[in-house]
């Protein structure tokens, strides 16, 4: 079955440096990749997606490349902010059904 | 306009007794869903409805009936709540041609 696996949190930085977050899958067929950011006592909300190998999601700041040799999605930001103080999910979307990965958390101090 | 709404957003309650939750889309998506939240922040999905019909059912006690009126809600009702019901219940409606899914603010749910 199809599975993603993401980093354990939490992920703690210092406002202005660069994150990471690794996100590899598994799955049948050809997935389209996402990740979801939820902010403290809000639903989630996509930040960024990708439907093939090798496209390039991004948003505000945040970018992740679907890597299909080595099945990965890892989001990238240069410069974090304190605002971008929320949980994380990969997902991937297959046959009308998408599976999260277990989330991490990001915690930015000013 | 809220895209994917749920009420009520808290809900706190006895063991024993029942409840629901209700979600509404606006959207015009096909297919919804409920997710559950547990305090480490790990989404496991319930339910799946694609226009008023059942399409995925996990393991999930039977004490959880969802009901889907028409294919712009998707209500989830709980009898006989137990303690590890607490959780975030999180609707979610699916733009089938993305793979996107739109969530609601969520129903925080506290048994005692």
């Amino acid at each position: 079955g199809n599975s993603v696996t993401q980093m354990e949190g939490p992920v703690t930085l210092s406002e202005e440096a660069f994150l990471t977050i690794n996100c590899t899958y598994t799955a049948t067929g050809y997935p389209s990749l996402f990740w979801y950011v939820q902010y403290p006592g809000e639903g989630l909300q996509l930040l960024l997606k990708a439907t093939k190998a090798d496209d390039k999601g991004s948003n505000k700041g945040f970018e992740a490349t679907y890597r299909k040799e080595t099945t990965s999605f890892h989001l990238e930001k240069g410069s974090v902010q304190v605002s971008d103080s929320a949980v994380y999910f990969c997902a991937l979307s297959a046959y009308s059904t998408l599976t999260f990965g277990k989330g991490t958390m990001l915690l930015v101090s000013p | 306009d809220t895209a994917v709404s749920q009420t009520p957003k808290y809900l706190v309650t006895q063991m024993g007794n029942d409840k629901s939750i209700k979600c509404e889309q606006n959207l015009g998506h096909d297919t919804m869903y409920w997710y559950k939240q547990d305090s480490k922040k790990f989404l496991k999905i319930m339910f799946s409805y694609n226009n008023k019909e059942l399409i995925i059912n996990e393991t999930v006690p039977n004490r959880f009936s969802p009901k889907s009126p028409d294919k712009a809600h998707l209500n989830l009702h709980i009898n006989s709540l137990e303690l590890g019901d607490s959780a975030v219940y999180f609707c979610a409606s699916a733009d089938r041609g993305t793979g996107e899914l739109f969530f609601g603010e969520g129903s925080r749910l506290t048994v005692l």
